[in-house]
C-alpha cells in the first residue's frame, strides 16, 4: 500500500518551459488535492478534485492546469512556467467522509529559473 | 487578514520540557480544527483533531477556545523525536475545499 506518491521529486524548469506533476493514491478516495508550500506562507490550495472528471479552482489556481481522467490520478500541468512558480508542490487525497483527514504524497520540488 | 495565524517559533527546548503552541483563526463559523505535523522536507500528517472538551493522546493535549478563537497543542515530556513543524488547521465548512494551513510552529528538542 503505497498510498500518495507523488512524480517528480524534485525539477529545475527554465521560464517558459511546461511540465506535468503526477499524483497517484491507491486508497481509493474520491478527493484529491494540489498544494503548493512557500516560506511564510503555509499549504495553499492550487485545484482540487471531488471524482473522477471533475476539477475546481482552489485559492491560488493562475498559472496551473489540472486533470482527473482517472479516480487514482491527479494531473498538475504548468503550461509556461514563471520563477513564482518555484515552491514544493504537494499532492494530498482524502475519502469525502473524513476530509479533514488528508493524506499527502512526498512533494515535488520545483525550481523555475 | 489571514484565515489562521501561527507563531512561526523556533521554539528550542531540552529534552523532558513541556512546550505548548497556540493558534488562532478569524472565522468564527470555523467547525472543527486539526494539528498536522510536518517533519523536516517531508509531507505533512494528521497529528490528532481539537474538540471543543479538550482531548489527549498520549504526551500531546490539545484544547479549543471558541470564544477567544484559539487553539493549543501541548506537548508534555519533550522527546528528541518530536522535533517537527507542526501546522495548526481550520475546516471552515463541510465539503471538499474547506481545509485552511496555518503557517506552522517550529519545535527543536535539544539533547
Amino acid at each position: 500500500n503505497a498510498g500518495v506518491t507523488q512524480t517528480p521529486k524534485f525539477r529545475v524548469l527554465k521560464t517558459g518551459q511546461s511540465m506535468t506533476l503526477l499524483c497517484a493514491q491507491d486508497m481509493n478516495h474520491e478527493y484529491m488535492y494540489w498544494y503548493r508550500q512557500d516560506p511564510g506562507m503555509g499549504l495553499r490550495l492550487i485545484h482540487y478534485s471531488v471524482g473522477e472528471g471533475t476539477t475546481a479552482k482552489g485559492e491560488v489556481p493562475d498559472g496551473y492546469n489540472v486533470s482527473r481522467l482517472k479516480k487514482q490520478n491527479f494531473l498538475l500541468g504548468l503550461e509556461s512556467a514563471a520563477p513564482s512558480q518555484t515552491s514544493v508542490y504537494f499532492c494530498a487525497s482524502s475519502s469525502t467522509r473524513t476530509t479533514y483527514e488528508q493524506y499527502f504524497g512526498p512533494g515535488t520540488r520545483l525550481t523555475v529559473t | 487578514r489571514k484565515e489562521v495565524e501561527q507563531d512561526p517559533g523556533p521554539f528550542n527546548v531540552p529534552e523532558g520540557a513541556t512546550v505548548a503552541f497556540n493558534c488562532t483563526y478569524s472565522n468564527s463559523a470555523s467547525q472543527s480544527f486539526f494539528w498536522y505535523r510536518q517533519d523536516c522536507r517531508k509531507e505533512p500528517k494528521l497529528l490528532m483533531s481539537v474538540y471543543s472538551s479538550g482531548n489527549e493522546d498520549g504526551r500531546f493535549t490539545a484544547q479549543l477556545n471558541r470564544a477567544s478563537q484559539y487553539i493549543s497543542l501541548l506537548i508534555r515530556d519533550s522527546k528528541l523525536s518530536d522535533s517537527a513543524t507542526y501546522l495548526c488547521v481550520v475546516n471552515k465548512e463541510t465539503g471538499a475545499n474547506n481545509l485552511f494551513f496555518g503557517t506552522g510552529t517550529r519545535l527543536t528538542v535539544i539533547p
